[in-house]
């Protein structure tokens, strides 16, 4: 069974203190793994789509990479606009729905 | 163009009540799914439409819920004799062609009292 498991479950940070979210996956084939943002009340906004094993993809201060397990979500020298929950889902090859992992609560103090 | 649109935003209702949620996709998005999102989780999978017809249900969709997109436009999703178990965010998504990607609205988020 598809199944999507992100850490850690939240994340403090100071401004300027970069780090990585993770996100591990088990899938039969995978047509697609995303990064969502998901602020307070709304819904997850877009933000990255990988394909493929070794796949990276920027931008601003986010930059996610792909392996055949999991991804990672690294962050550079947040702001404290970058305050949000990051939300993980893949697509099986098999189906055309999304599974989502619990997200990641990420707080960056001024 | 102004993204995925869901209307009410918010909706309180009374136990036992029916309740219907309307969801207009980007336009010319032949894809429309259906999530439910409780508080600390990710959004967990409903239905999904290609075009009019309804391709797929989650187990997690009772006999209570039933969605429609007639024409292939925008899409409806009802819960009769609602519990308190229903109280989530409702979330519209929506994407184009071979194109993976699902554009969300800002949700509909249902109080069952």
């Amino acid at each position: 069974e598809d199944q999507v498991t992100q850490s850690p479950e939240a994340l403090r940070l100071q401004e300027g203190e970069s780090s990585s979210l993770n996100c591990s996956y088990t899938v039969s084939g995978l047509r697609g793994l995303f990064w969502y943002r998901q602020d307070p009340g709304k819904g997850p906004e877009f933000l990255f789509t990988l394909y493929s094993a070794g796949e990276e993809k920027e931008k601003e201060r986010l930059k996610a990479t792909l392996t055949k397990k999991e991804s990672f979500l690294h962050i550079t020298a947040p702001k404290p606009e970058d305050s949000a929950t990051y939300l993980c889902a893949v697509e099986d090859s098999s189906a055309s729905k999304i599974i989502f992992g619990s997200g990641t609560r990420l707080s960056i103090r001024p | 163009d102004t993204g995925v649109s869901q209307d009410p935003r918010h909706k309180i209702t009374k136990r036992g009540q029916n309740v219907t949620f309307r969801c207009d996709p980007i336009s010319e998005h032949n894809r429309l799914y259906w999530y439910r999102q409780t508080l600390g989780q990710g959004p967990e999978f409903l239905t999904y439409f290609q075009n009019e017809a309804q391709l797929e249900k989650s187990r997690l969709l009772s006999d209570r819920f039933s969605a429609e997109r007639p024409k292939g436009s925008f899409s409806t999703l009802e819960i009769q004799r609602t519990e308190q178990g229903d109280s989530a965010m409702y979330l519209c998504a929506s994407s184009e062609g071979a194109n993976i990607e699902q554009f969300f609205g800002p949700g509909t988020r249902l109080t069952v009292l």
